[in-house]
C-alpha cells in the first residue's frame, strides 16, 4: 500500500500558484520524497525529490516540513498544460528508483 | 521524450491468450521494472529485471512472467490472460549506477484490452 495521502482533486487558475499537499506521516529516515506526474494518456514524468531540505528545479519547488510527515509541491506559475494527476511517493535511501508504490494520486485541473 | 519506447501502442486480446509486451530501456540504463495501471487507478509495481535477473517482484500472481535481454530491452509476457488484465503497461527504467537516487525514465505504455 502507499505511504502517502493526497487529496484527491484540486483545482487552481492558470498563472497561479499551484500548492499540492501531501502526508507521509510514518516516513522512515532514510526515505526520499518523490513527485511524479503523469498527463493524460502518457507515462509518468519524474518532478522533484528531497530527503529533508527544500528543493528547487526548473519545474517546480518541494518543501518538507521540519519533521517530514508532510511536503507540499509548488508549481509556482501554473499553465494549461500542468493539469495532471500528480503523485507523491516515498521511497527508501538506496533503493532502486523505479520499485515506485504509487497512490491515487491528486488530479490538478489548470482553468483558464 | 524519455528515450523509453514501448510497443504495441494499442492491442486487443481475447480472454484466454498469451500477449508479450516489449520495451526499449534509455540508453546505460541497466534497470527496467514494469507497471500495471488500471482506469483511474496509480501504477502498481509488477516486477523489476537488473542485468538480465528478476530483481523484486509485486503482488501479481506467476503468469505474468518477464525477461531483460543484454541490450537491456525486456518483454513482459502474461499467459491466460482476463478480462480483468486490460490496462495500460507502463516500463521504466534507470541506472543502478546512480549514486543517489534519481528519476525513473516511464514509456508511453501499451493499452491493453481483454475480450
Amino acid at each position: 500500500d502507499a505511504k502517502t495521502t493526497q487529496p484527491p482533486s484540486m483545482d487552481c487558475a492558470e498563472g497561479r500558484a499551484a500548492n499540492l499537499p501531501c502526508n507521509h506521516s510514518t516516513i522512515s529516515g532514510n526515505e526520499y520524497v518523490y513527485w511524479y506526474r503523469q498527463i493524460h494518456s502518457q507515462g509518468p514524468q519524474y518532478i522533484i525529490h528531497g530527503l529533508k531540505n527544500n528543493e528547487t528545479n526548473e519545474m517546480a519547488s518541494l518543501i518538507i516540513t521540519e519533521d517530514r510527515k508532510s511536503s507540499t509541491l509548488i508549481l509556482p506559475h501554473a499553465t494549461l498544460r500542468d493539469t495532471a494527476v500528480y503523485y507523491c511517493i516515498v521511497s527508501p535511501l538506496g533503493y532502486n528508483t523505479d520499485k515506485l508504490i504509487f497512490g491515487t494520486g491528486t488530479r490538478l485541473q489548470v482553468f483558464p | 521524450e524519455t528515450g523509453v519506447t514501448q510497443s504495441p501502442t494499442h492491442l486487443i486480446k481475447t480472454r484466454g491468450q498469451q500477449v508479450t509486451l516489449r520495451c526499449s530501456s534509455q540508453s546505460g540504463h541497466n534497470t527496467v521494472s514494469w507497471y500495471q495501471q488500471a482506469l483511474g487507478q496509480g501504477p502498481q509495481f509488477i516486477f523489476q529485471y537488473y542485468r538480465e535477473e528478476e530483481n523484486g517482484r509485486g503482488n501479481f500472481p506467476p503468469r505474468f512472467s518477464g525477461l531483460q535481454f543484454p541490450n537491456y530491452s525486456s518483454e513482459l509476457n502474461v499467459n491466460a490472460l482476463e478480462l480483468d488484465d486490460s490496462a495500460l503497461y507502463l516500463c521504466a527504467s534507470s541506472s543502478s549506477r546512480a549514486v543517489v537516487n534519481t528519476e525513473a525514465f516511464f514509456g508511453q505504455g501499451t493499452r491493453l484490452t481483454v475480450v
